[in-house]
């Protein structure tokens, strides 16, 4: 079974610290995603990558950057946590090519911001 | 742009009676559409998805949609809940030839006994 693993799965953090958020798959998939997911506003996409080193921006961008440095591991990062971040993250990840790819999610990270 | 609706924020229903999850989307071109199941604490997973051919597709856990073109709706449908069904429901469409999945806002299913 394809594993989209989230480091961590609560943080509390305050405002103004830098905050990273890791995501390893096992499945050597080519692409990856981060969502954020509100009450009420379902999940927006913040960043995608379709390879290492590559990126591109969601729906959401602002406020945050990614990174990508292996194909198995996508990182999220607040460089400077505001209150309006606090949120559920998901990572997830599928194959590349064309046509419909399944996605697979990782377990979530709740981030507060104090 | 596309864009998807959950009309219901909120679903109750008893243990053992039937529950329809409504999604309409919005689309000038064609779509592959999809549900996601969120159970508690978890991550979303695959439920079902339509992608072409028979407009009645079935899903994991008895769960089944019906994908209406004219009225662009993708229902989903189960005909006895069970209270482990008690979960986040999303829809979501994936406009063909991009990458790019957009999902609704999602409706909370909740199966009392």
């Amino acid at each position: 079974d394809v594993k989209v693993t989230q480091s961590s799965r609560y943080l509390v953090k305050r405002t103004g610290e830098k905050v990273f958020l890791e995501c390893v798959q096992d499945m050597d998939h080519e692409n990856m995603f981060w969502y954020r997911q509100d009450p009420g506003l379902g999940l927006r996409l913040i960043y995608f990558s379709y390879d290492v080193k590559m990126k591109e921006k969601g729906d959401i961008p602002e406020g945050y950057s990614v990174s990508r440095e292996k194909k198995e591991r996508f990182s999220l990062i607040l460089e400077s946590a505001s209150t309006n971040q606090t949120s559920m993250y998901l990572c997830a990840s599928s194959l590349g090519g064309a046509g419909y790819r399944e996605l697979f999610f990782g377990e979530g990270s709740r981030l507060t911001v104090l | 742009a596309q864009s998807v609706t959950q009309l219901d924020s909120q679903v109750p229903v008893f243990e053992e009676a039937p529950v329809e999850l409504r999604c309409n989307y919005s689309s000038s071109v064609s779509v592959y559409l999809f549900w996601y199941v969120q159970y508690p604490n978890q991550g979303l997973q695959l439920l079902l998805k339509y992608l072409s051919g028979s407009t009645l597709v079935k899903g994991i856990n008895g769960f089944e949609a019906e994908f209406n073109k004219s009225q662009t709706s993708f229902h989903l449908r189960k005909p006895s809940v069970h209270i482990s069904d008690t979960a986040e429901y999303f829809c979501a469409v994936l406009v063909r030839d991009t990458d790019k999945l957009i999902f609704g806002t999602g409706t909370r299913l909740q199966v009392f006994p």
